[in-house]
């Protein structure tokens, strides 16, 4: 069985820090997929990024970026010149290309961003 | 287009009592998925939805709750009655039928069972 490991339960950094969130995964299957989902203090889970098992690219997107290695089954998130706003719950989750439909979740992270 | 729906957005209720949580997905997605987080643990799996048909229901914890989605549209959960262990924030996404994993969540559910 598959399974999603966020060691970090609280980070709290000063504004303009830079932060990186920590994601290890476990799974035999060869194809799967890879997200980071933001909770805001809203409540709504937002879709932050999806990538496949076969793309190993690093991604860079504004201030967001994500380091995926497979040799070490970790996809971290950083987050560059933090901002309040990127106080939140982030969610990393795996999903193999076959079987069930469920994405397995991490416990979460909750990022404070001190202003 | 709008979002995924979820209501109410908090609910409290005593043990015991029975409690029925609504979820609207994207106009036109098939597939339907409830998901839970207790305690500030991981967000579980409960179960999946393709059009009116249970595909997936192994996540659900017990007889307790029962989920329908009549007409393929809006899903409800139901649980009853109400143990204290139900506590929690439950997620609802819905995506296209194609396997694009286009999940698209609503902000919850809070449930509190005191």
């Amino acid at each position: 069985a598959q399974k999603v490991t966020q060691a970090q339960t609280e980070i709290s950094v000063v504004e303009k820090e830079d932060v990186t969130l920590d994601c290890v995964y476990e799974t035999r299957d060869t194809t799967y997929y890879l997200f980071w989902y933001k909770q805001p203090p809203s409540g709504e889970l937002v879709f932050l990024i999806r990538r496949n098992s076969f793309d190993e690219q690093n991604e860079i997107s504004g201030r967001y970026s994500w380091n995926f290695q497979k040799s070490t089954s970790s996809f971290n998130f950083t987050i560059t010149a933090s901002q309040v706003v990127d106080s939140a719950v982030y969610f990393c989750a795996l999903i193999l290309d076959t079987g069930r439909r469920a994405l397995t979740f991490g416990s979460g992270t909750r990022l404070q961003v001190q202003p | 287009e709008a979002g995924v729906t979820q209501f109410p957005s908090h609910s409290v209720i005593e043990k015991g009592q029975t409690v029925t949580l609504r979820c609207d997905p994207i106009s036109g997605h098939d597939n339907l998925y409830w998901y839970r987080r207790v305690m500030g643990k991981e967000i579980k799996f409960l179960l999946h939805f393709v059009k009116e048909s249970k595909q997936d229901e192994s996540g659900m914890p017990n007889n307790r709750f029962l989920a329908e989605r009549t007409g393929g549209t809006y899903s409800t959960l139901k649980v009853q009655p109400a143990e204290l262990e139900d506590s929690g924030v439950y997620f609802c996404a819905s995506s296209p039928l194609q396997r694009n994993y286009g999940y698209t969540f609503g902000s919850g559910t809070r449930l509190t069972v005191v």
